[in-house]
């Protein structure tokens, strides 16, 4: 089974503070997702990385930053939380499964900004 | 135009119930098809991919129609335990284009 771990499941942050949302995933799966979602808009994709320290934006990708030193662990930083930064943070891997890829999601962070 | 539309409900039905739901994408170029379920505060976990024949995985089926751009699940003898919201998602076979919709709840009542 894939594994796909979060470091918090709650969070309350004060606006301005730098915030990290930590991911492993243990199944060596080289593309890893942070995605953000709302009521009403589903999933959008802040960033992906497809290998150690290689990154990519996503849609949304303003506000946020990403690292990945390690195959296992993509973070997610918010340089200096904001109100409208408060939100459901989700962290995916995926791998090639017969339809296309498969993503495989951690249980999510809920963050919330004062 | 979103991108992936999904009528969002919510759907409430009586056990044993058949219940389908639709998707429609805007995408010419998909090229994969999933539907996900997500339950109350839970991550979004993978129910089924959708394969151009269509497929079936016991109670459930899904249907890919790409002339009209739409996929579709049905489900058949509803469960309680089938509540949850059910997510469209379609991908054009690259890493970074997966596309969601906002989902189309259910709630299977006794």
């Amino acid at each position: 089974d894939v594994k796909v771990t979060q470091s918090s499941r709650y969070l309350v942050k004060r606006t301005g503070e730098k915030v990290f949302l930590e991911c492993v995933q243990d199944m060596d799966h080289e593309n890893m997702f942070w995605y953000r979602q709302d009521p009403g808009l589903g999933l959008r994709l802040i960033y992906f990385s497809y290998d150690v320290k290689m990154k990519e934006k996503g849609d949304i990708p303003e506000g946020y930053s990403v690292s990945r030193e390690k195959k296992e662990r993509f973070s997610l930083i918010l340089e200096s939380a904001s109100t409208n930064q408060t939100s459901m943070y989700l962290c995916a891997s995926s791998l090639i499964g017969l339809a296309g890829f498969e993503q495989y999601f951690g249980p999510g962070t809920r963050l919330t900004v004062t | 135009r979103k991108e992936v539309e999904q009528d969002p409900g919510p759907f409430n039905v009586p056990e044993g119930a058949t219940v389908a739901f639709n998707c429609t994408y805007s995408n010419s170029a998909s090229q994969s098809f999933f539907w996900y379920r997500q339950d109350c505060r839970k991550e979004p976990k993978l129910l089924m991919s959708v394969y151009s024949s269509g497929n079936e995985d016991g109670r459930f089926t899904a249907q890919l129609n790409r002339a009209s751009q739409y996929i579709s699940l049905l489900i058949r003898d509803s469960k309680l335990s089938d509540s949850a919201t059910y997510l469209c998602v379609v991908n054009g076979n690259n890493n970074n284009d997966m596309r969601f919709g906002a989902g189309t709840r259910l709630t299977v009542k006794p």
